[in-house]
């Protein structure tokens, strides 16, 4: 196991609503990554934070966003649900810049949107 | 844009030897990831390469050639275990941050 951590484990969500997920990084790791995955695809990138800042976005709406607290742990939130949505959210944490280091995975938040 | 490929499905015996291919055409490059992946559960790491050449792990090696923007993850002495989807991923691709960008992912089946 990595040492990341994801709440909750799964969640059911209705189309236009909200949701929260939540993680918390490994120790001693400043750089948090959310991806997307959907069943039978490799990870989607959303978007990365370092050092409670945004560090970079993937090819995601605004309804996706974001925040890391000083403690370096992170939520997505993902505000008017849409079917498309549902997937396997995972966070992963690093040491950051300047790069080249490992990424570890969080076990993921299954989401499904009905 | 950013484009990584590598076959869909792959299938192999116990013992064998099996070679993943990847390749790349991104806007930037720090470096390229092999990732593990079993059903249901999290990517776990096997490889990272950021220079020319191979990578030697154990059962697992990886190869780089950043000329040809092409890559691969061999497995040696193939177990049960092994069976699982294995995601190459190039980081910086999109400069954005240190973020991986991920291919579709290979799903090796291995039989006895």
């Amino acid at each position: 196991e990595t040492g990341v951590t994801q709440s909750p484990t799964h969640l059911i969500k209705t189309r236009g609503q909200q949701v929260t997920l939540r993680c918390s990084s490994q120790s001693g790791h400043n750089t948090v990554s959310w991806y997307q995955q959907a069943l039978g695809q490799g990870p989607q990138f959303i978007f990365q934070y370092y050092r409670e800042e945004e560090n970079g976005r993937g090819n995601f709406p605004p309804r996706f966003s974001g925040l890391q607290f000083p403690n370096y742990s992170s939520e997505l939130n993902v505000n008017a649900l849409e079917l498309d949505d549902s997937a396997l959210y995972l966070c992963a944490s690093s040491k950051g810049s300047p790069g080249g280091y490992e990424q570890y995975f969080g076990p993921g938040t299954r989401l499904t949107v009905t | 844009g950013q484009n990584i490929d590598q076959p869909t499905e792959m299938t192999a015996t116990e013992g064998a030897i099996v070679q993943i291919n990847c390749t790349y055409q991104t806007s930037g490059f720090n470096g390229l990831f092999w990732y593990q992946q079993h059903a249901g559960e999290a990517p776990t790491f096997l490889s990272y390469n950021v220079l020319d050449g191979l990578e030697e792990k154990g059962r697992f090696s990886s190869f780089l050639s950043r000329s040809k923007g092409y890559s691969y993850l061999l497995l040696k002495e193939l177990q049960m275990k092994d069976s699982a989807s294995y995601l190459c991923a190039v980081e910086g691709a999109n400069q954005a941050g240190t973020a991986l960008i991920f291919g579709k992912g290979t799903t090796l089946s291995v039989s006895s």
